[in-house]
């Protein structure tokens, strides 16, 4: 069975840019895994940020941007804020109807 | 604008079967391009997608679950439900319902429900 990654965990400084990835453990991740990232803070239900590797959910700011990279997908947070720390999941598309999600990266800003 | 709310017992027993709605507000569960499923988070762990079915009456079930697990549709209440069988303390987790719009190029989870925690225990 086929294995979403993601990274633990991660930290970046406030204002700075972090990059995290979503890689399958067998193969390379495309545009035609449509992946999509989601934001949850203790206690709260996810939050969709982007989708369909680069679409930006509503109300989204545009310093959350979504890509392929490499062979993995990527969400990219630039200009950190503390706000931001958070556990961050993605999900994608194996076919057949069905949805994976990775393990999640507990994101740190300090 | 689109509101979801699970409901059901916070408490099962082992061997018994979980049995959740999710009550769709703000628009139709009838539309096209919709589907409609259901995501469980066990305490401190991450996501794990169960199911989701089509408002045309597909289902699509997490291979892991599908022995289970069963979405349906009830169009004239407005209301999608779950029901997993035959529960385990394994099972216990926060259960979400979803919205996942599909279009010609795109597919997003535009809409989740704030989750409601299920544990199963005697």
């Amino acid at each position: 069975q086929t294995v979403v990654t993601q990274e633990p965990s991660f930290s970046v400084s406030p204002g700075g840019t972090v990059t995290l990835t979503c890689g399958l453990s067998s193969g390379s991740v495309s545009s035609s895994f449509y992946p999509s990232w989601f934001q949850q803070t203790p206690g709260q239900a996810p939050r969709t940020l982007i989708h369909s590797t680069n679409g930006r959910s509503s109300g989204v700011p545009d310093r959350f941007s979504g890509s392929i990279l490499g062979n993995t997908a990527a969400l990219t947070i630039t200009g950190a804020q503390a706000d931001d720390e958070s556990d961050y999941y993605c999900v994608l598309y194996m076919g057949s109807g069905i949805w994976v999600f990775g393990g999640g990266t507990k994101l740190t800003v300090l | 604008q689109l509101q979801l709310q699970e409901s059901g017992p916070g408490l099962v027993k082992p061997s018994e079967t979980l049995s959740l709605i999710c009550t769709v507000s703000g628009g139709s569960i009838g539309g096209n391009n919709y589907y409609w499923g259901w995501i469980r988070q066990p305490p401190g762990k991450g996501l794990e997608w169960i199911g989701n079915i089509y408002s045309g009456g597909s289902t699509y079930y997490n291979p892991s679950l599908k022995s289970r697990v069963t979405i349906s549709v009830d169009t004239s209440k407005n209301q999608f439900s779950l029901k997993l069988s035959s529960v385990t303390a394994a099972d216990t987790a926060v259960y979400y319902c979803s919205r996942r719009v599909e279009l010609a190029t795109t597919t997003n989870f535009d809409s989740w429900g704030q989750g409601t925690l299920v544990t199963v225990s005697s």
